[in-house]
């Protein structure tokens, strides 16, 4: 089964910006990479998805190289407010299945 | 106000008396997903559903199943809980604008214990 693995925790300062890569090495060919956000006791929200090269959106950009075996989640000038767990998810599609594989998350934690 | 909404939020019962975690969305999704939430483990999907009458196993749909008669509702049930299926679970629906594409919406969440 496809497997995703991301960093478990990250510390940042307000107004840095951010990186968390998310491995995952057997994304299926048409898979489209998707991070999540989630606070705690919350269901995960969307963030950003993306199939290949860069993305970018209101509040983050994502970038994935050619061979699409990692991505890149980016968060210009973190703040408090960004404290949170993200979760890296591709799907996997074999055999006519949707299952979907979240990773195992990066709890980020921003400091004043 | 596009939703997916769950309940009971908090449902505490004891091991053997079956229970149902029922799951609505409003937003003619076709995808719908079951995933429950531990701690270290991040989220593992149980159960999925394409559309209605089709749903499939996720990684961990052991003790679970689900029904999927009506295109809102995606009701998880637990025949004969066990004091492991105390969890966090997510209800999530999702549109399936292409292939490999989810941007799911998740729902507040069930807080589950089985003593």
């Amino acid at each position: 089964l496809a497997k995703t693995t991301q960093p478990i925790s990250m510390d940042s300062y307000e107004g840095q910006e951010v990186n968390i890569t998310c491995s995952h090495n057997n994304i299926a060919t048409n898979d489209y990479i998707t991070w999540y956000q989630q606070f705690p006791s919350q269901g995960p929200r969307f963030i950003i998805q993306g199939y290949k090269t860069k993305v970018t959106n209101e509040v983050a950009s994502l970038f994935i190289p050619a061979d699409r075996k990692s991505s890149t989640l980016s968060l210009p000038r973190v703040s408090l407010s960004d404290t949170a767990v993200y979760y890296c998810l591709v799907g996997l599609k074999s055999y006519n299945t949707d299952k979907l594989i979240f990773g195992t998350g990066t709890r980020l934690q921003v400091f004043p | 106000e596009a939703q997916v909404t769950q309940n009971p939020r908090y449902l505490i019962t004891v091991t053997g008396k079956k229970l149902t975690v029922t799951c609505s969305q409003n937003m003619n999704h076709e995808y719908m997903s079951w995933y429950r939430q531990d701690p270290g483990l991040g989220l593992r999907q149980i159960y999925y559903s394409m559309n209605v009458e089709v749903t499939d196993k996720g990684d961990v749909p052991e003790g679970y199943k689900v029904s999927r008669k009506e295109k809102r509702n995606f009701p998880l049930i637990l025949e004969s809980p066990s004091p492991n299926q105390t969890s966090l679970y997510f209800c999530a629906s999702s549109p399936t604008k292409g292939q490999g594409t989810y941007e799911q919406y998740f729902g507040p969440g069930t807080r589950l214990t089985v003593t």
